[in-house]
Order: structure tokens, then sequence, then C-alpha cells
């Protein structure tokens, strides 16, 4: 069973802190990694589908990065807002798979 | 507005009851899937369809059953058999017959509780 984790679990950041998280998967076979938000109350919105190994991708103040060699990607925010607070996810899928595979997500807090 | 609608937002099951949960997309996806989410736990994938009148099981497939008889409609009944289905259920669609390419677009969800 693959395995995706994302650290931390949950974090609290002050109104124009930037902040980044990891999602780490399998290295070996990679065919693409996304990243999602999911607000409360709300369904989840893709925001970077990644293929390639050095992929950086940039969404307004949200931007990412993905190292398939080692088996990792980090989200970056930058000069966070509350309206960025969110339950963050990755999900990895594995070249031959149709599968995505979703790690627990990063559960995003902005404090005013 | 396209988008993916998902029907009822919360449902309720009676011990030994079947229920069925609506998925609609106006999106012109190929690619229909659905998902359970438990608490301190990642979306799993229960059951997914790339194409009309096909199927295949996810991950937790069991206790549940699936159609696809038309490209915008993808219905998931939790069966009888299924022990433990209060969970929160998404389902999403996608362009990508292959998936993984392509960002995957969700519904609102429906939370089952059990009576």
């Amino acid at each position: 069973i693959l395995n995706v984790e994302q650290s931390p679990q949950s974090l609290h950041v002050q109104e124009g802190d930037s902040t980044n998280f990891t999602c780490s998967f399998p290295s070996s076979n990679f065919y693409a990694l996304h990243w999602y938000r999911w607000e409360t109350a709300k369904s989840p919105e893709a925001l970077f589908v990644m293929t390639l190994n050095g992929d950086e991708k940039k969404k307004g103040r949200i931007s990412a990065t993905l190292n398939t060699k080692e088996g990792y990607s980090y989200l970056y925010i930058k000069g966070s807002q509350p309206e960025d607070s969110a339950t963050y996810l990755c999900a990895f899928i594995q070249g031959g798979s149709e599968k995505l595979v979703f790690g627990k997500g990063t559960k995003l807090t902005v404090n005013p | 507005d396209g988008g993916i609608t998902q029907s009822p937002k919360y449902l309720f099951r009676k011990e030994g009851q079947n229920v069925t949960l609506s998925c609609e997309q106006n999106l012109n996806h190929d690619a229909m899937y659905w998902y359970r989410q438990d608490p301190g736990q990642g979306l799993r994938l229960i059951y997914y369809s790339q194409i009309v009148n096909d199927f295949q099981k996810g991950d937790i497939a069991e206790g549940y059953s699936v159609s696809r008889e038309k490209k915008e409609s993808f219905p998931l009944t939790v069966t009888s058999a299924q022990k433990n289905p209060t969970a929160f259920y998404l389902c999403a669609s996608s362009t990508s017959r292959v998936g993984g390419n392509q960002p995957q677009h969700f519904g609102d969800g429906t939370r089952l509780s059990i009576l």
C-alpha cells in the first residue's frame, strides 16, 4: 500500500507570516503529484498538478516545488491571510496506476 | 455554472437499509470517482469510472456498489453489507480517462450517519 505523508498535521500562523509544509511520497515510478485546498464547508479545490522533477508552480501567493528523485513536494504560502485557512491535501499517483493516493492533509489556521 | 452536485447533503440510514448517494456533473468529464473520508484519515477511493457502463473497485469497495449508465451521473449505493458506513462521502470528476495528470473537481459531499 502506497503511503503519502504530510507534515505538519496542523499549524497556526499569524497574518502576514510566510509558511510551508511538506508532502512525502514514494520516489519510484512517479507519475504526478496533486495539491488541493479544502476550506471548511466547501469542496476541495485543485491548486496544482505537478508532473516533472524540479517543477515549480505558482498561483498568487501560493507556490509549490517538486522533487521526484527524493520523493517530496513543498507548498509555500507567502504573506498568509485569514482566507488561506484551510486543509491542504496532496495526492500522489504512480505510473501505471489509475488511482490518486491522498495524504491526511495539513490544517492551516491563519490568525488575524 | 459547471460543476458537481451531490445530494443529499446529510443522510441517515437505519440498520440493514441500503441508501443511494447521488452525484451529477455537467462538466462533460469522462472520469468520476467516489471517496470516503473518516476522521484522521486521508480520502480513500471507493469506486471509479473512466467511461460510461464501466467502473472499477477502489481500495475500499466492500459494501458499496455503483452504476454509470450516463456520463453525467455516478450514484453510489451503500449497502447493508457495509458495517461502518458513517462517514463523509465525496464525489469527484476529471477530464482524464487514464487519470493522474488532470486535476479532480469535487462536489460538496454527503455526510452519512447511522440511526
